[in-house]
Parts: structure tokens; sequence; C-alpha cells
């Protein structure tokens, strides 16, 4: 099973700055097998990049997603008040999905 | 709109049965591009997925290893939906049920059940 370890588990800013959050893979990991979400309190995950780079339905601009076989990030560019909430990164791999423990951003 | 309406009781005792069903609007149980999940989260263990099925001319079904001979995914396409057993519980279950849409990733959530096990 590939285990995915998020990093920071908190990250602190203030609106308007660039987040920067890490998923590292215990072994490689597909590209196209990568995807990130965004939880906020009492709500499901949505869905915000897949294939580790690539925006879904109605996502903005401000995320993004990048890297490649362990090492994996997702940008969001100029915080607004609503990126204020947790991301789960996760990864399929033979009909085993497994996701990251979640980072929380919150407002410094 | 595509919609997936979960039910089913928040509260199982222990040893019993843990029963869901989510309901499809917008798209269709039967598609031959879509895969329907289950998912669940809890403090404890995170986000943790537990089972799927689709059709791809006939139906399939992959469950979590950890609880293979304890979960059964349905799919019922009379009423387009699909539900998820999961027998003999314990209070380790308790946990938010999510149903989703998706193969690789999950682009469709429900809104989430939550289960309790307990007396």
């Amino acid at each position: 099973e590939v285990v995915l370890t998020q990093s920071p588990g908190t990250l602190s800013l203030s609106p308007g700055e660039r987040a920067t959050l890490s998923c590292r893979a215990s072994q490689s990991v597909s590209s196209s097998h990568l995807a990130w979400y965004q939880q906020k309190p009492g709500q499901a995950p949505r869905l915000l990049i897949y294939a580790a780079s690539s925006r879904a339905a109605g996502i903005t601009d401000r995320f993004s997603g990048s890297g490649s076989e362990t090492d994996f990030t997702l940008t969001i560019s100029r915080l607004e008040p609503e990126d204020f909430a947790v991301y789960y990164c996760q990864q399929y791999g033979s009909s085993l999905w497994t996701f990251g423990q979640g980072t929380r951003v919150e407002i410094k | 709109q595509i919609q997936l309406q979960q039910s089913g009781p928040g509260l199982v005792k222990p040893s019993q049965t843990l029963s869901l069903t989510c309901a499809i609007s917008g798209d269709s149980v039967s598609s031959n591009t879509a895969a329907w999940n289950w998912i669940r989260q809890s403090p404890s263990r995170g986000l943790e997925w537990l089972g799927r099925t689709y059709y791809r001319s006939k139906w399939f079904y992959d469950y979590a290893v950890s609880l293979r001979g304890r979960i059964t995914v349905n799919a019922d396409t009379s009423k387009n939906q699909f539900s998820l057993q999961l027998n003999s519980v314990t209070p380790e279950d308790t946990a938010v049920y999510y149903c989703a849409r998706g193969g690789v990733s999950f682009d469709l959530w429900g809104r989430g059940t939550l289960v309790t096990v307990s007396s």
C-alpha cells in the first residue's frame, strides 16, 4: 500500500499569500493517478486537481498541481478567504486508493 | 445537475449490519464510463476508500483488503442507485460515510452520512 505523507500539517497564512502544500509518496506513483481535494467543515471533499496537474471542472486557475514519482505539490497562488480549508492528496494504484492525512490552511 | 443522494440509519448496534444507499440523479449506475464508490472518514483513520462497483458489459466489484469478508457493494439498476453493506460492525466503524463517483479520482460526492456504532 502506498502511504502518502502531507506536509506541513498546518499552514498559517494571510489572504493574498501563496500556499505551497507537499505530498510525498512511500513509493513511485503514476502522475496520472495523483489527485488533490479541498474539504471545508461539514462538507464532502471537492476534487481540485487530477492527474497531478489538471484542474477539475470549475476550479479557478489559482490552484495548480505539479510533481512526479514520489513528490507532488499543490500551489494556491493568492489565497482568497474561501481557500482556508483542509487539503488532501490521493493516489490510485493496483485497485487501491489511499489518501494523505491532510494539510490545514488557516488564516494567520 | 448530477447529484448523489445518500440515505440510511445514523446509528447501528455493534455486531449488526451497516446499510447505506446512494441514489444517482443525472447519471446512470450502469454507465460504461463511471465507477461508484464508498469512502469513509474518521478522526482516527482519515479518509479511507472502502469499495466500488462498475459496469463494463458485466458488473465488477473491488473492495479494500482490510474489509474483505465484511463488505458488499451492490447496484440496483431499477432504482439507479448503489448500496453499501458492512457486516459485524464495531465502534471502530464509526465514521462519516460518503458515496462518490470516480475511477482514478473522485469528481462527485454525496453529502455524507455520520454512522455511529453504539449500543
